[in-house]
């Protein structure tokens, strides 16, 4: 399976943007990228997710490479709620699991 | 609203003492999956399920059972407990398959084998 690098942890300002990066070198044609987050002591919750173009939704946006070796989660501006630990997964298509790793932890300062 | 409940949020029991941990959704989704959280170690799939009666193992299924004879519901048993099953346990469920689709967790079950 192909896998993904994240930092271990950054840092944000309340109300300033934050670009959660992440590299997956050995991505496969057919690998979505997922995004899930989870709060402390709650259930992972679902982010975003993409295949080659850029997405947005009401929580972020994705940005991802031309090449697709790297992708980046925008939080266009953080709040207090969004200080969490961000996991950046590869799937292999429609049935694949998602393994989840360690993740980044997001602080986000008021 | 839609959600993956879970219960009991928390249980301490014995080695060897059977207990099942239930999970329920209300969105009609065909996939279900069981995970457990321990530190250092991440989520690990233990058990999912493509469909009514289809289960298959995840990476970590000793000494867990699951059954899927409803579609909403996907309980996950310990026939006999071990300490090395204290851990945190989340279900999830999505669509489909979730290579392509939002999983939604439930809230997580706290276990803890004496």
């Amino acid at each position: 399976d192909a896998k993904t690098t994240q930092p271990n942890s950054m840092e944000s300002n309340e109300e300033e943007p934050v670009h959660l990066p992440c590299n997956h070198s050995t991505i496969s044609g057919t690998d979505y990228i997922h995004w899930y987050r989870q709060l402390p002591s709650q259930g992972p919750e679902y982010v975003i997710h993409g295949l080659t173009s850029n997405v947005n939704n009401r929580m972020a946006s994705l940005a991802i490479a031309e090449d697709r070796k790297s992708s980046t989660l925008i939080l266009h501006r953080a709040t207090l709620r969004d200080a969490a630990v961000y996991y950046c997964i590869l799937s292999g298509g429609a049935n694949s699991k998602l393994t989840f790793g360690k993740g980044i932890t997001l602080s986000v300062r008021p | 609203e839609a959600q993956v409940t879970q219960n009991p949020r928390y249980l301490i029991t014995v080695t060897g003492k059977k207990l099942t941990v239930t999970c329920s959704q209300n969105m009609n989704h065909e996939y279900m999956s069981w995970y457990r959280q321990d530190p250092g170690l991440g989520l690990r799939q233990i058990y999912y399920s493509m469909n009514v009666e289809v289960t298959d193992k995840g990476d970590v299924p000793e000494g867990y059972k699951v059954s899927r004879k409803e579609k909403r519901n996907f309980p996950l048993i310990l026939e006999s407990p071990s300490p090395n099953q204290t851990s945190l346990y989340f279900c999830a469920s999505s669509l489909a398959g979730p290579g392509s689709y939002e999983q939604y967790f439930g809230p997580g079950t706290r276990l803890t084998v004496t």
